[in-house]
């Protein structure tokens, strides 16, 4: 089974604050995906990354950078927190030649 | 643009009772569909898809979802409901890449909470 794994499940900070949310798969993707989900606007995705080194803007990425150093783990950053980047954040991998993404718990982000 | 559409924000029913979660969608060139599940504070579990073939798909727990393609549309179902399909489900769709290079993003609809009442 593939695992996708999120460093936190719920995390408070302060607006201004630098967030590193972590994402990690143990299932050799090439691709991986950060979305943020909020009530009655569904999956929005942030950004994507198709090979280490790589990325891509999904539809919102305002006040977010990614980084993805190494292929099973895709990192996104919040440079400074705003209480508008108060969501819940899923990340999801997907293999090259596969057509399904698999999702991690997700991380529920709280910024005051 | 690719888009999903899921109209009703709410469905409920009776345990027992057949269940219909609506899906239609808006893709140039041939669609990959999806539907997803998700639990109270978890991540979005997979429930099953469309690429070809069949148009009736058949999923996990006893879901399946029609393809209609004249319709654009996608609806989930499940013949008899359980109290433990409550829960949030999302459809997706992406196009299959061939007019580009889509690196396979995917659509989300935004969601339909799925209430069965004992």
């Amino acid at each position: 089974d593939v695992k996708v794994t999120q460093s936190s499940r719920y995390l408070v900070k302060r607006t201004g604050e630098k967030v590193f949310l972590e994402c990690v798969q143990d299932m050799d993707h090439e691709n991986m995906f950060w979305y943020r989900q909020d009530p009655g606007l569904g999956l929005r995705l942030i950004y994507f990354s198709y090979d280490v080194k790589m990325k891509e803007k999904g539809d919102i990425p305002e006040g977010y950078s990614v980084s993805r150093e190494k292929k099973e783990r895709f990192s996104l950053i919040l440079e400074s927190a705003s209480t508008n980047q108060t969501s819940m954040y899923l990340c999801a991998s997907r293999d090259r030649a596969g057509e399904t993404q698999y999702f991690g718990p997700g991380t529920r982000l709280l910024v005051l | 643009a690719q888009s999903v559409a899921q109209p009703e924000d709410q469905v409920n029913v009776a345990e027992g009772n057949p269940l219909t979660v609506k899906c239609t969608y808006s893709v140039s060139g041939n669609p990959y569909l999806f539907w997803y599940v998700q639990y109270p504070n978890r991540g979005l579990q997979f429930l099953l898809k469309y690429i070809t073939g069949d148009n009736l798909v058949k999923g996990s727990y006893g879901f399946e979802a029609e393809f209609n393609k004249s319709q654009t549309s996608f609806h989930l179902k499940k013949p008899s409901a359980l109290v433990s399909d409550s829960a949030l489900y999302f459809c997706a769709v992406r196009d299959n890449g061939a007019g580009g290079t889509s690196y396979g993003k995917l659509t989300f609809g935004q969601g339909t909470i799925l209430t069965v009442h004992p």
